[in-house]
């Protein structure tokens, strides 16, 4: 199975701040990589997939890069909306896997 | 509006069954590759089962696999996920979500999630 580590785990920052998550895949996953944005109690959101191709309706204050089998999301000055729970997830192979989720704090 | 919502939920006891539905509407649903994802509260989320567009090819975490069932009707424009032998670790939020066309795998659409609980 394909480990995604993912760092921070949790992170405080202020309105303004730029910010970077970033996961980590055990083997390559090529561009099969999206960020997902999760409020309590709702569902994920998918902000970036292929790594980089922001979906449309998100800020373009996300973006997402890639160099081999590290992945980067990085917001980069941050609103009070994005204060939440970030995850991986790869889907480059069975079984799908997430990392184990950033938890974005004021 | 391009939506999917869960139904089936509740309690159940060990060994028990539950078959969970999502119904897809404001798209072509007939299109679309699907998966199931749960997620415990608190954990991140996990990936239980895909189901090709027409319901040719389906696939399983190894943690329900024997005793999950994927499928899927187009024509009512639904997906199921039929739960056997239920294990108090299958407890979570189940939610159905569709895998965007663009080819890139990623999830661009969730349901709301209904709430599985297995305990006696």
């Amino acid at each position: 199975d394909i480990q995604m580590t993912q760092s921070p785990s949790s992170l405080s920052a202020s309105v303004g701040d730029r910010v970077t998550i970033t996961c980590r895949a055990s083997q390559t996953v090529a561009s099969y990589l999206s960020w997902y944005q999760q409020e309590p109690g709702k569902a994920p959101k998918l902000l970036i997939s292929d790594a980089s191709k922001l979906r449309s309706g998100v800020p373009s204050r996300f973006s997402g890069s890639r160099s081999g089998t590290d992945f980067t999301l990085t917001i980069s000055s941050l609103q009070p909306e994005d204060f939440a729970t970030y995850y991986c997830e790869q889907s480059y192979s069975t079984p799908l896997t997430f990392g184990g989720g950033t938890k974005l704090e004021i | 509006e391009v939506q999917l919502e869960e139904s089936g939920g509740g309690l159940v006891q060990p060994g028990g069954s539950l078959r969970l539905s999502c119904a897809a509407s404001g798209f072509t649903f007939s299109e679309y590759l699907m998966r199931w994802v749960r997620q415990v509260p608190g954990m991140g989320p996990m990936w239980v089962s895909s189901i090709t567009e027409d319901g040719s090819k389906t696939t399983y975490a190894d943690s329900v696999k024997g005793r999950f069932t994927i499928s899927r009707d187009n024509a009512k424009n639904t997906l199921h996920l039929q739960m056997n032998s239920l294990r108090a670790e299958d407890t979570a939020v189940y939610y159905c979500a569709r895998v965007a066309a663009d080819g890139t795998r990623g999830l661009d659409i969730w349901g709301r999630g209904t709430v599985v609980t297995v305990s006696s």
